[in-house]
């Protein structure tokens, strides 16, 4: 069955960075996108980006821009979430998903989430 | 960015009873809404794409309606393990948004 399975909690300090992994399974891996959506403590869930994992592309929310990079590895079958210059706002659960790369963008599966927190 | 209201934050029920979940669009994403369910310590479910649509092995309970601007989750009749947060999400531009959620907690 299609697997979505993500790198376990971390604790970062203001100021560092994290990079998250999914390591997916049972399905083929480069005809979906996969994303990453940010959820804080009492905030909704916020949309990240995406990363096409057949030819590497990449679309990011215009509010993660600057801190995100997505990256994937077709040969692990395995997409990376990278961010940069994390503040207390960005203690949260972190999820990948994926949809078909043509569409339609509905999130199915998940993975089980990352816990990052950052503290001083 | 389209921005989705949920309503109500919380909804207490009993089982057996029925849930009526609202989301509205801060502009009109035609059909292109999708309905997630989410468990403490889980990650969401997608119950219900493009509206009115149920995912595979989502139970005929649940059901969803609308287009345009304002969209509805309604689960028939509430069994104990439907006491969860219930979001709202659009597919019909970037970004994609959720909305903040709706509580659905036992009476």
């Amino acid at each position: 069955q299609v697997q979505l399975v993500q790198s376990g909690a971390e604790v970062k300090k203001p100021g560092a960075s994290v990079k998250v992994s999914c390591k997916t399974s049972g399905y083929t891996f480069t005809t979906y996108l996969i994303h990453w959506v940010r959820q804080a403590p009492g905030q909704r869930l916020e949309w990240m980006g995406w990363v096409n994992a057949g030819n590497g592309n990449t679309k990011y929310s215009q509010k993660f821009q600057d801190r995100v990079t997505i990256t994937r590895d077709a040969s692990a079958t395995t997409a990376y979430m990278d961010l940069t210059n994390l503040s207390s706002e960005d203690t949260a659960v972190f999820y990948c998903a994926r949809t078909p790369a043509a569409g339609p963008h509905w999130f199915d599966p998940w993975g089980q989430g990352t816990l990052v927190t950052v503290s001083s | 960015e389209i921005v989705l209201t949920q309503s109500p934050a919380t909804l207490s029920l009993s089982p057996g009873e029925r849930a009526t979940l609202s989301c509205r669009a801060s502009q009109s994403v035609s059909r292109f809404l999708g309905w997630y369910q989410q468990k403490p310590g889980q990650a969401p479910r997608l119950l219900i794409y493009d509206a009115s649509n149920r995912a595979t092995g989502i139970p005929a309970r649940f059901s969803g309606s609308g287009s345009g601007t304002d969209f509805t989750l309604t689960i028939s009749s509430l069994e104990p393990e439907d006491f969860a947060i219930y979001y709202c999400q659009h597919r019909s531009d970037w970004p994609l948004t959720f909305g903040g959620g709706t509580k659905v907690e036992i009476k």
